[in-house]
């Protein structure tokens, strides 16, 4: 697509629920990373794959998040047993993997859990 | 560890007037990238600007500059002729100077900004 699409827009959870987000990048992105955006705050990083690789998962929270990618295109992060905590707004961005710059992100899907 | 530091959570401007916001970050290393990103209401972030950090000139693009002070390590955003439209969260970001893309961005918390008609 012409651009990185997440899927859904809005999600509401009740505590303890699990959910799953879906990140579907720019074809051909090698790159692609998850951000958590709490309310009124810069987002933060959780989590990086390079095509169906996750080099680098030292942003996630604990062990309740978990992130694949598994044909190196479409992402799901799924967040188990949700907590209020988990409460925010969920970015995905990808690159080509050939620049330190280039990030196209997505829309974002806003979670809360009541 | 690196940290970026928006000192501002609001700001307001005149339409078609001038407004800087301010960044200030914090890093042992010395090849690295800085970024603003604007988030409007949609929540997509939208890359305004970017700075190399070896590059001594300040990055332009069009209404949108920076003032990139390496040695203070503060990286300003200046919005000339302001608009209606620029109305949004701006966020700084920083990227290590890592070969590739492998590298994530780190965030300031962000400068609110209206634009006043």
């Amino acid at each position: 697509g012409a651009g990185v699409s997440q899927s859904p827009r809005y999600k509401v959870a009740k505590r303890g629920q699990d959910v799953a987000l879906r990140c579907d990048p720019i074809s051909g992105h090698v790159s692609l990373f998850w951000y958590q955006q709490a309310l009124g705050q810069g987002p933060e990083f959780l989590t990086y794959f390079q095509n169906e690789a996750q080099l680098d998962k030292s942003g996630l929270p604990s062990d309740r998040f978990f992130a694949e990618r598994p044909e190196g295109s479409v992402s799901t992060l799924k967040i188990q047993r949700t907590q209020q905590e988990d409460s925010a707004v969920y970015l995905c961005a990808s690159s080509t993997g050939l620049l330190p710059y280039g990030y196209t992100f997505g829309s974002g899907t806003r979670l809360t859990v009541v | 560890a690196q940290t970026v530091t928006q000192s501002q959570p609001e700001m307001s401007v005149q339409e078609a007037e001038t407004v800087t916001l301010s960044c200030t970050y914090d890093t042992s290393e010395s090849d690295y990238y800085l970024f603003w990103y604007k988030q409007p209401p949609s929540r997509q972030m939208i890359l305004v600007i970017r700075q190399e950090a070896y590059k001594q000139q300040n990055a332009t693009e069009n209404r949108f500059s920076v003032n990139f002070q390496k040695a203070a390590k503060s990286f300003s955003l200046k919005i000339s002729d302001s608009q209606l439209g620029d109305a949004a969260m701006y966020f700084c970001a920083y990227r290590r100077g890592l070969g590739g893309s492998q590298g994530n961005l780190i965030f300031g918390k962000g400068t609110k900004l209206s634009v006043k008609p």
